[in-house]
């Protein structure tokens, strides 16, 4: 399976950006790059997915290297309830375990007011 | 709203008792997936449903069990909960399995087991 590597934590003032890293080096052509966060005691909470071009939502913005061995989850003004795990997941379009989410260990954000 | 919706929130069942979670869907999706959730542990992915066809996980243990009677509702059956079963149990589903497929996830049940 193919794996990515996330910082264990970071931290983020209130209303500024915050640029989350996801290495995803043994990724393939049809992979897809998902990410997830999960509140305190909530299920996780889809945020947004890309295969090879950048993507913006309502949500936040996801970059994603040229080579596609890389990418970061932007959020343009993080606020407290943004505080969560946020999960980079590489999601496969083939096989039989197409479309499954195998979770890492994921990035603790922590938000200051 | 469309939405996922997990019962009860919180089970405790005794040790060896058999316990059934349960999950509902009104977003009319073909595919519904259950989630092992250890404390300060991420989300495991045991089997999934795509419509009536079952796909389980190669380390699944054969004490989790899943039943699929129509598209709206899934169950997750534990046959014999040990001490190590205690977890949240995550509900999930997806129109699609595929890679660009998003997953809406349900509260989950906290299973507490004594």
């Amino acid at each position: 399976d193919a794996k990515t590597t996330q910082p264990n934590s970071m931290e983020s003032n209130e209303e500024e950006p915050v640029h989350l890293p996801c290495n995803h080096s043994t990724i393939s052509g049809t992979d897809y790059i998902h990410w997830y966060r999960q509140l305190p005691s909530q299920g996780p909470e889809y945020v947004i997915h890309g295969l090879t071009s950048n993507v913006n939502n309502r949500m936040a913005s996801l970059a994603i290297a040229e080579d596609r061995k890389s990418s970061t989850l932007i959020l343009h003004r993080a606020t407290l309830r943004d505080a969560a795990v946020y999960y980079c997941i590489l999601s496969f379009d083939y096989g039989g375990s197409q479309g499954n989410l195998i979770f890492g260990k994921g990035t603790k954000l922590s938000v200051k007011p | 709203d469309a939405m996922v919706i997990q019962n009860p929130r919180y089970q405790v069942t005794q040790f060896g008792k058999p316990v059934t979670l349960s999950c509902s869907q009104t977003l009319n999706h073909n595919v519904m997936y259950w989630y092992q959730q250890k404390s300060s542990q991420a989300p495991k992915l045991l089997f999934h449903y795509y419509d009536k066809d079952f796909n389980n996980e190669a380390d699944t243990p054969d004490n989790f069990q899943s039943r699929r009677p129509n598209t709206s509702f899934c169950f997750l059956d534990i046959r014999s909960p040990g001490l190590g079963d205690a977890a949240m149990y995550l509900c999930a589903t997806s129109r699609g399995a595929s890679g660009a497929s998003e997953q809406y996830f349900g509260p989950g049940t906290r299973l507490t087991v004594t």
